[in-house]
């Protein structure tokens, strides 16, 4: 079956612009991670969401990030007043309710000039 | 809070040989699992293998195997018959059984496989 899609592949913007990255989970799965991999940083994760419990934000940066899960599925991730130290990949990953195996996307590479 | 430290940020290996990348981790938790990923140039992490921390048995898949030392926190990675296709950089990931659900990832050791 089709994997964690996640769109756009790359986006390059300007520094103080929003940005909104998107992920379709596997069919089926009810939990959804964000996580963002930077050279500085390494791979850190950024929000989980499961089912209908309210998400977990604990490793969001700042308050210019956010996220949502529209109806269980398809999760957006906003960056607002991107800064260059945003500039990284961010990875979504998904998995079945109760299991440990988390399946990756793609991920979007973000540059901010 | 849990850490995972992978001191290897290099190695190769000769195609056909053995290779063994190393990963320890810190935890107060009994109960966890313990994860290898892969990431090739494409950025798509794919799972090579995965350990339940109350499973004495090494874990196995094919050419990849672990060798699980709870008590000593370490948790490596022998990759048999090395392929071209095995170079990537590996991640050793840590996840508590209960409670958070995030990954906790080392920092990465890049694999090269010389012809």
């Amino acid at each position: 079956g089709a994997g964690v899609s996640q769109s756009p592949s790359n986006k390059v913007t300007e520094k103080g612009k929003d940005v909104e990255l998107r992920c379709d989970p596997i069919s089926g799965h009810t939990a959804l991670y964000w996580y963002r991999q930077s050279l500085g940083q390494g791979l850190e994760f950024l929000i989980y969401f499961q089912g209908n419990s309210a998400p977990d934000k604990s490793g969001l940066p700042s308050d210019r990030f956010s996220a949502e899960r529209t109806g269980g599925s398809v999760s957006t991730l906003t960056i607002q007043r991107t800064q260059q130290e945003d500039s990284a990949v961010y990875l979504c990953a998904s998995s079945l309710e109760g299991k440990d195996t988390q399946y990756f996307g793609p991920g979007t590479r973000l540059t901010v000039l | 809070a849990q850490t995972v430290t992978q001191s290897q940020p290099e190695m190769s290996v000769q195609e056909a040989e053995t290779v063994t990348l190393s990963c320890t981790y810190d935890t107060s938790e009994s109960d966890y699992y313990l994860f290898w990923y892969k990431q090739p140039p494409s950025r798509q992490m794919i799972l090579v293998i995965r350990q339940e921390a109350y499973k004495q048995q090494n874990a196995t898949e094919n050419r990849f195997s672990v060798n699980f030392q709870k008590a000593a926190k370490s948790f490596s990675l022998k990759i048999s018959d090395s392929q071209l296709g095995d170079a990537a950089m590996y991640f050793c990931a840590y996840r508590s059984y209960q409670g958070a659900q995030k990954l906790v990832f080392g920092q990465g050791t890049r694999l090269t496989i010389n012809p």
